[in-house]
């Protein structure tokens, strides 16, 4: 079974463009969930999807939105880039989302996107 | 605010040796996750714990959850240089998925 994809590994933008990142999730799964890594603030919450809605966001500007499609791929896109936007930005898929229900599938992640902003 | 703590926050040993990292958060888990982590790369899942007092183990890797379901702790048995990387737990709080901040883990052959 092939495991979480991400594309593209590295990218590389300026101040004020825009970037879109994309995340093919394992077969079968449903949920898509984003996450930013740097080192300053460890691993932080985007947002997740399940069946092509957003079901939570975490705190991050408006700049970052997503969505998802109905083969279950999502996107990720950055708007009016910041310096401080640079970072690793990782995509996870599990079978389900927690809201009022206990998860019990643990979040399979791809190896991620590095964006640098210069 | 922080939802999980980790410590330590590095470790550094010698191979053959045993480590334990810890993780704690202020509030009861739904389920604790635990990943390992290379540098620059995506995390891999190593166990998950969802009952208070459960016990898991894989290869030389045990972890545990405290019966309040608050705690959790990973060790590692007879490091080996493999064993080298960021160890993360995670948590689900019904809400999101939470991450402590990390433990790198060094090992020395």
């Amino acid at each position: 079974k092939a495991g979480v994809t991400q594309t593209p590994r590295y990218l590389i933008k300026t101040r004020g463009q825009q970037v879109t990142l994309s995340c093919s999730p394992i077969s079968g799964h449903r949920s898509v969930s984003w996450y930013q890594q740097t080192p300053g603030q460890g691993l932080q919450f985007l947002f997740e999807y399940f069946s092509e809605t957003q079901r939570n966001k975490g705190n991050f500007p408006g700049r970052f939105s997503g969505r998802q499609f109905s083969n279950s791929r999502s996107e990720m896109n950055v708007s009016t880039l910041e310096l401080g936007d640079s970072a690793l930005y990782l995509c996870a898929s599990s079978l389900a989302f927690s809201r009022t229900t206990i998860r019990n599938s643990p979040l399979h992640f791809g190896n991620g996107t590095r964006l640098t902003v210069t | 605010s922080q939802e999980l703590e980790q410590s330590p926050q590095s470790l550094i040993v010698q191979e053959g040796k045993n480590l334990t990292i810890n993780c704690t958060s202020s509030k009861t888990l739904y389920g604790l996750y635990w990943y390992k982590q290379k540098y620059g790369e995506g995390l891999i899942f190593l166990m998950m714990l969802q009952k208070g007092g459960e016990e898991k183990s894989h290869e030389k890797i045990t972890a545990k959850l405290d019966e309040k379901k608050q705690q959790s702790s990973l060790h590692i048995t007879a490091s080996q240089p493999s064993h080298a990387g960021i160890y993360l737990c995670g948590a689900d709080t019904g809400n999101q998925f939470y991450f402590g901040t990390g433990t790198s883990l060094t090992v020395i052959p």
